[in-house]
């Protein structure tokens, strides 16, 4: 079975511009988690969808913002790109909520 | 909120010797408790996970970890460490609402090298 995969792996925005990255979750799995990693505050947990609902979201500003579609692929948004969105983002799937995660490869974006 | 904590930022050990790495959470139920590792470039691989049951839990490339409720620890074990195993190390929490989703909380992760 195919691992999660995500896309693009590595990107490179300017400050002020607008991101959107792709989450393909592992067949089967209905939900999908967002995490961003930094070498400064770590893992930290964005935002979940299961059923194209977003069941949570962590502590970041409205600039992030992602959607699921009727398949269970998942996007995320960051609008308004700052330096401090320099980070690894990853993306988890789960059979459904409470199950165990499998994270993808992530997305290395770097703000200039 | 639930909070994670790996005391150990960095931790050196000879290739053949044992391995623990420690997790210490805090949070009011018992959680889900996993073990992740990460290699360079690379996402999270599940190496374990604690839902409920045998406390001793077992996980993939040989390794272990033992959930202590009074301790509110779930230390991951390795008997003998390769080469391979060097990468850092994530512990992490879920909640166990039964419905809710709210994310796993990591520790800041435990940064494993290997000595020939």
């Amino acid at each position: 079975k195919a691992g999660v995969t995500q896309t693009p792996r590595y990107l490179i925005k300017t400050r002020g511009q607008q991101v959107t990255l792709s989450c393909s979750p592992i067949s089967g799995h209905r939900s999908v988690s967002w995490y961003q990693q930094t070498p400064g505050q770590g893992l930290q947990f964005l935002f979940e969808y299961f059923s194209e609902t977003q069941r949570n979201k962590g502590n970041f500003p409205g600039r992030f913002s992602g959607r699921q579609f009727s398949n269970s692929r998942s996007e995320m948004n960051v609008s308004t790109l700052e330096l401090g969105d320099s980070a690894l983002y990853l993306c988890a799937s789960s059979f459904t909520p409470n199950y165990e995660q499998y994270f993808g490869p992530g997305t290395r974006l770097t703000v200039t | 909120a639930q909070s994670v904590t790996q005391p150990d930022i960095h931790i050196t050990v000879s290739e053949g010797a044992s391995l623990e790495l420690r997790c210490n959470y805090s949070y009011g139920a018992t959680p889900y408790l996993f073990w992740y590792v990460q290699s360079p470039g690379q996402g999270l691989q599940l190496l374990l996970k604690y839902f409920s049951g045998d406390t001793l839990v077992q996980g993939i490339k040989g390794f272990e970890a033992e959930f202590k409720r009074s301790q509110s620890s779930f230390n991951l074990r390795k008997p003998s460490v390769h080469w391979s195993d060097a990468a850092e190390y994530f512990c992490a929490v879920g909640l166990n609402s039964g419905g809710g989703a709210d994310g796993l909380t990591f520790g800041k992760g435990t940064h494993l090298i290997i000595q020939p």
